[in-house]
């Protein structure tokens, strides 16, 4: 079974710089893409970035574009997302998701790990 | 405000049939697959349809997926109380800078 740990979320000021990270068991994390997607407190769900597979290519959404950096690391199963210049916009609870066959769409979540931007 | 377009609320009471839309253009689900998702308060969500109108291992047949020219439909036939929750509805676009999108979400309430 599929499982998606995410980790490094926690309070930051704004402008700061904050790594979160996303474990993944039970699957060849090596033969599937990789997104983050995040959800601010009330609000509907926001694609962040995706990477593909074998790292290849990366996409960003518009309001992140330039900030944030998503990498994997295919010998650790482990996805990441570097976010610097914080902003108290970017507060929300962020999941890691598995792409399903067609590599372009989510498919298994994670359960989320929260992003506090606050002075 | 998303690209992709919700109506905010459905309702309806348990055993009726329910229809949340989703409304985008011709660089989306005019041209992409439409997926699906439910979402239970504090929890992640869960795919309930991919492709357009497939289900995926586990999601009762109740629930079903429909797309026409630019806009997409997910019907639940058969409403139950755990079909209480947020509905997303999600789009690749070929034209903007944020490939993956997702509509606003659609509040199903159990009345």
């Amino acid at each position: 079974q599929v499982q998606l740990v995410e980790s490094g979320g926690g309070v930051v000021q704004p402008g700061r710089s904050l790594r979160l990270s996303c474990e993944a068991s039970g699957v060849t994390f090596s033969n599937y893409g990789m997104h983050w997607v995040r959800q601010a407190p009330g609000k509907g769900l926001e694609w962040v970035a995706v990477i593909w597979y074998d790292g290849s290519n990366k996409y960003y959404g518009e309001s992140v574009k330039g900030r944030f950096t998503i990498s994997r690391d295919n010998s650790m199963n482990t996805l990441y997302l570097q976010m610097k210049s914080l902003k108290t916009d970017d507060t929300a609870v962020y999941y890691c998701a598995m792409s399903d066959s067609s590599g372009f769409y989510p498919e298994t979540w994670g359960q989320g790990t929260l992003v506090t931007v606050s002075s | 405000q998303s690209i992709l377009t919700q109506s905010p609320s459905a309702s309806g009471t348990p055993g009726q049939r329910v229809t949340i839309s989703c409304s985008g253009s011709s660089s989306n689900i005019g041209t992409n697959y439409v997926y699906w998702y439910h979402q239970l308060p504090g929890t992640a969500p869960k795919l309930l349809i991919y492709k357009n109108n497939q289900r995926p291992s586990g999601v009762p047949d109740r629930f079903s997926g429909s797309k026409s020219g630019t806009s997409a439909s997910l019907v639940i036939s058969g409403l139950r109380s755990e079909d209480e929750g947020d509905y997303f509805c999600a789009a690749w676009d070929d034209s903007l800078n944020s490939p993956l999108l997702f509509g606003g979400g659609t509040k199903v309430t159990v009345l």
